[in-house]
């Protein structure tokens, strides 16, 4: 089946680490993906990583995948006010189409 | 080269009457979905269009959705007799690929419905 689950809030204080998780059902997964949205803007893509990959680093993102577990994590390094958003991970589907199954996102609030 | 553009930003609707929304592609892109999201919510897909042909319609609503992709101009979707659950952020992407190669998709600011 497609489901994706995600905690729906996390804060934490400038200049910590910040760690989100996510759950998947769907073992025929290709990409995983990390989006960010900012309040009344679409969605950015962040990064993604391919299924048969552990960890991708990216700058401040981190991103750690357990394919045994269908569990994806995205760490962000040094988090700043401007990291404040909803986080939402998402598979793609490989059949015939990429469409995104996404989870129901994480807020982050971070204070000073 | 701009990015996925979508109008309106906001649109009204009394319920019944019809809502038309607008996605205009990235250049080169001839791929496009759309995807919904109600409050508080992740966003639900919706279709997969490519030129001219519906290829993936399975998360439309049964009745009163419909989607079009058409040669030229725009993608559109259409809502007739709008309902207040129809109140939503709807989003549009477009990628260059679709299938089963990494595939980015990029996307639009979304059309925020309010059905009153």
């Amino acid at each position: 089946g497609e489901d994706v689950e995600q905690s729906l809030f996390l804060s934490v204080r400038e200049g910590d680490s910040s760690v989100i998780n996510c759950t998947y059902t769907d073992s025929s997964s290709t990409y995983l993906y990390w989006y960010k949205q900012e309040p009344g803007a679409g969605l950015q893509l962040l990064t993604y990583i391919f299924s048969n990959m552990d960890m991708k680093q990216d700058q401040r993102l981190t991103v750690l995948l357990n394919k045994k577990d269908k569990h994806l994590s995205l760490r962000i390094a040094d988090t700043q006010t401007g990291d404040s958003a909803i986080y939402f991970c998402a598979e793609s589907i490989p059949y015939n189409t990429d469409k995104l199954i996404f989870g129901t996102g994480t807020r982050l609030q971070v204070f000073p | 080269n701009a990015g996925v553009m979508q109008n309106p930003r906001h649109l009204v609707r009394r319920r019944g009457q019809e809502a038309r929304l607008r996605c205009s592609p990235m250049k080169g892109h001839s791929h496009v979905y759309w995807y919904r999201q109600l409050p508080e919510e992740g966003l639900k897909f919706m279709v997969y269009l490519q030129k001219e042909n519906i290829i993936d319609e399975s998360g439309m609503p049964k009745e009163r959705f419909s989607a079009e992709f058409p040669k030229e101009g725009p993608s559109i979707l259409r809502i007739q007799q709008v309902v207040r659950g129809d109140s939503a952020a709807y989003f549009c992407a477009s990628s260059f690929t679709g299938g089963r190669s990494y595939n980015e998709q990029f996307f639009g600011p979304g059309t925020r419905l309010t059905v009153l």
